[in-house]
């Protein structure tokens, strides 16, 4: 049981570029989350998705995008990276409902020059 | 707007002393709060606090919910080095969907 993964670890991008993030969650959860942590800001909800085919805006959603063509799977997208993006992103799963803790991913450190 | 606000932001403490970490919150439709730890990588779960559930007890580690002051705190007993660490506050509200907003958290050092 692998639990929740993220692809890739670390990574540099120039403005300008775009890449995407891929969590993965071998639990069978239906909720994913993509987050953001800056110094000083705790975690940051970017988007989030409450089953396949279906994803939601968080706070901070701009710059991004998602998808979650697979119940197990859920990408986080930069069209066009800029500095403050830079951040560590964490992904995070847990079943239905609304007592149930979030297992993270082991974060993606980012850099954007 | 909702939102969940931890205190203190910073604390420096020396091994053996106790601390008391603060999270307040203003949501729509509480459901429930969750504390967790943070070492260098990804957060780890230590409680979870409900309606039916407002205070809970792991080791030198306790916690508990006021829902009428809408806030809940988190105490260490005996502190240890191996307590340093990042305590991050989280509240699921909203529809059964359960959105789930984290405060800023709070920086805990225990020096030897």
């Amino acid at each position: 049981n692998a639990g929740v993964t993220q692809t890739p670890k670390f990574r540099v991008l120039k403005t300008g570029q775009s890449m995407t993030l891929l969590c993965a969650q071998d639990m069978n959860h239906e909720y994913m989350y993509w987050y953001r942590q800056d110094p000083g800001m705790g975690l940051r909800l970017i988007h989030y998705s409450v089953g396949e085919g279906t994803t939601a805006k968080g706070e901070v959603p701009d710059g991004y995008n998602v998808s979650r063509l697979k119940k197990q799977n859920f990408l986080l997208g930069l069209e066009s990276a800029a500095p403050s993006q830079t951040s560590v992103y964490f992904c995070a799963s847990r079943t239905g409902g609304s007592y149930n803790e979030q297992f993270f991913g082991p974060g993606t450190r980012l850099t954007v020059l | 707007e909702d939102k969940v606000v931890q205190s203190p932001l910073s604390l420096v403490v020396h091994e053996g002393d106790t601390v008391t970490l603060n999270c307040s919150y203003e949501v729509t439709n509480f459901r429930s709060l969750l504390w967790y730890k943070q070492e260098k990588k990804a957060p780890t779960f230590l409680f979870m606090l409900t309606s039916s559930g407002i205070e809970k007890k792991s080791g030198r580690l306790s916690s508990i919910l006021d829902k009428k002051e809408l806030s809940s705190i988190l105490n260490i007993t005996a502190t240890q080095t191996g307590d340093s660490a990042i305590y991050l506050c989280a509240v699921v509200w909203g529809t059964s969907y359960g959105k789930l907003t984290f405060g800023q958290g709070t920086i805990l050092t225990v020096h030897p």
